[in-house]
């Protein structure tokens, strides 16, 4: 079974803060992701990845896969960040998730 | 951007009865899946479908449970004899490959009373 720990669990930052979100896993995995849950409860897709690093927009997500850590980062925050984000890995077919950072960005 | 629909997205049903929760996947995807999310906790991973089969499934996912696509473009969750613990936010996703990045519907929320 893969444990997946995510830090911190809470977070609230100032409009425009650069944030980090941090995520590790204990065993090998096929994949990482990055998901985006909004207040309604929908998930959201950010991230797939399995080495290096991917961006989109103000949203970077790396990888350690020696260090089986994984970090997600926002520049310049905006409070439509506000969700909780969630890091999850697959292997195969099979997915264990993070418990989730619940990020709030004031205006 | 392709979308993963669900229905429906409240569900209210008695202790013991049976109810299927239905997703359309994005039409050319071949992996499919199931998770839940409890009040309060993380998502947990249910199962996983491919080729007409389970190809993975969760301790979570017990002969209460069963996935089927029934028609090569719906893709549904049974539960049999409910239970209240079975009260939760249940997602359908889809992908195009093993470990590729999933696509989520925006759940059907489940209350057994």
């Amino acid at each position: 079974k893969n444990e997946v720990e995510q830090s911190p669990q809470n977070l609230t930052a100032q409009e425009g803060e650069f944030i980090t979100i941090n995520c590790s896993y204990s065993v090998g995995i096929s994949a990482l992701h990055w998901l985006q849950q909004h207040p309604g409860g929908g998930i959201v897709s950010l991230f797939m990845l399995s080495s290096g690093k991917k961006k989109h927009g103000r949203l970077i997500a790396t990888i350690n896969i020696q260090e089986k850590h994984s970090s997600l980062h926002i520049t310049a925050s905006h409070p439509r960040d506000s969700a909780v984000y969630i890091c999850a890995v697959s292997l195969g077919n099979q997915f264990y998730f993070g418990t989730g950072t619940s990020l709030t960005v004031i205006p | 951007e392709p979308e993963v629909t669900q229905t429906p997205s409240h569900q209210v049903t008695q202790m013991g009865q049976e109810v299927i929760l239905r997703c359309v996947p994005i039409s050319n995807h071949l992996y499919f899946y199931w998770y839940r999310q409890i009040l309060g906790q993380k998502v947990e991973f249910l199962v996983s479908f491919y080729n007409n089969e389970i190809s993975e499934k969760s301790e979570i996912f017990d002969d209460q449970f069963s996935v089927e696509r029934p028609d090569g473009s719906n893709f549904t969750l049974k539960i049999r004899s409910t239970k209240l613990e079975d009260s939760a936010m249940y997602f359908c996703a889809s992908s195009g490959e093993t470990s590729g990045r999933a696509f989520f519907g925006q759940g059907t929320r489940l209350t057994v009373v």
